[in-house]
């Protein structure tokens, strides 16, 4: 059964740091993973997503890397700003049905 | 291009009563998936809907039901509301295709007394 686990839970970093947000899962038979943002009491918004295939995606400041055969993602944020405080979640899709396997969340907070 | 939309944005509703939640999937997507996020339990998926057929289901009573229309828009039913129901529900819209992005709307914040 697919268990995905993100470590830390919780992060509070000064602003303008780069930092890593660590996600890893233990069935490395997945269709892609998905980086998600969830600021308080609102829906989710779509960072990255890597195909099972890929290694890395970038879009702007963010750099989500894959390593199926460890069972690992990484988010990379680039000099931290405060807007970029929310939690963070990385769900797998699996191969065989397709189905987001989801982590609990890391919640970011950056200090001005 | 119009994103994910879910109506309504807030429910109250008491012990016993039942609950129909909507969701309008991003135009061209004809899946959708629906989720249940609480601060215990985290997010759980509850089923997913193909062109008016359930595709997938999660492990929930069959309280919760759902459905999808010809248009792919769909709604979720919840009958004899417990008070662990309270809950945001969220809705995604499926890219399908090699990509098979997900795309959340808002979420509905159901509250049940």
């Amino acid at each position: 059964k697919q268990e995905v686990t993100q470590i830390p839970a919780a992060l509070s970093v000064p602003e303008g740091e780069n930092l890593v947000l660590n996600c890893s899962f233990t069935d490395s038979a997945i269709y892609n993973l998905q980086w998600f943002r969830q600021d308080p009491g609102k829906g989710l918004t779509s960072l990255l997503l890597i195909q099972s295939s890929q290694r890395e995606q970038t879009s702007g400041r963010l750099n989500a890397s894959l390593d199926k055969s460890s069972g690992r993602s990484t988010l990379y944020i680039a000099a931290s700003q405060p807007g970029d405080s929310a939690t963070y979640l990385c769900a797998v899709k699996e191969a065989s049905n397709y189905q987001l396997i989801w982590g609990a969340g890391t919640k970011l907070i950056i200090k001005p | 291009k119009a994103g994910v939309t879910q109506t309504p944005r807030y429910l109250i509703k008491t012990r016993g009563q039942q609950v129909t939640l909507s969701c309008s999937p991003i135009s061209g997507h004809r899946s959708v998936s629906w989720y249940q996020q609480t601060p215990g339990q985290g997010l759980q998926f509850l089923f997913e809907y193909f062109s008016e057929t359930q595709r997938n289901k999660g492990n929930f009573p069959g309280r919760f039901s759902g459905r999808q229309f010809s248009n792919s828009r769909s709604e979720m039913n919840v009958s004899t509301l417990e008070l662990g129901d309270s809950a945001l529900y969220l809705c995604a819209s499926n890219s399908g295709g090699d990509y098979n992005e997900q795309f959340f709307g808002p979420g509905t914040r159901l509250t049940v007394l």
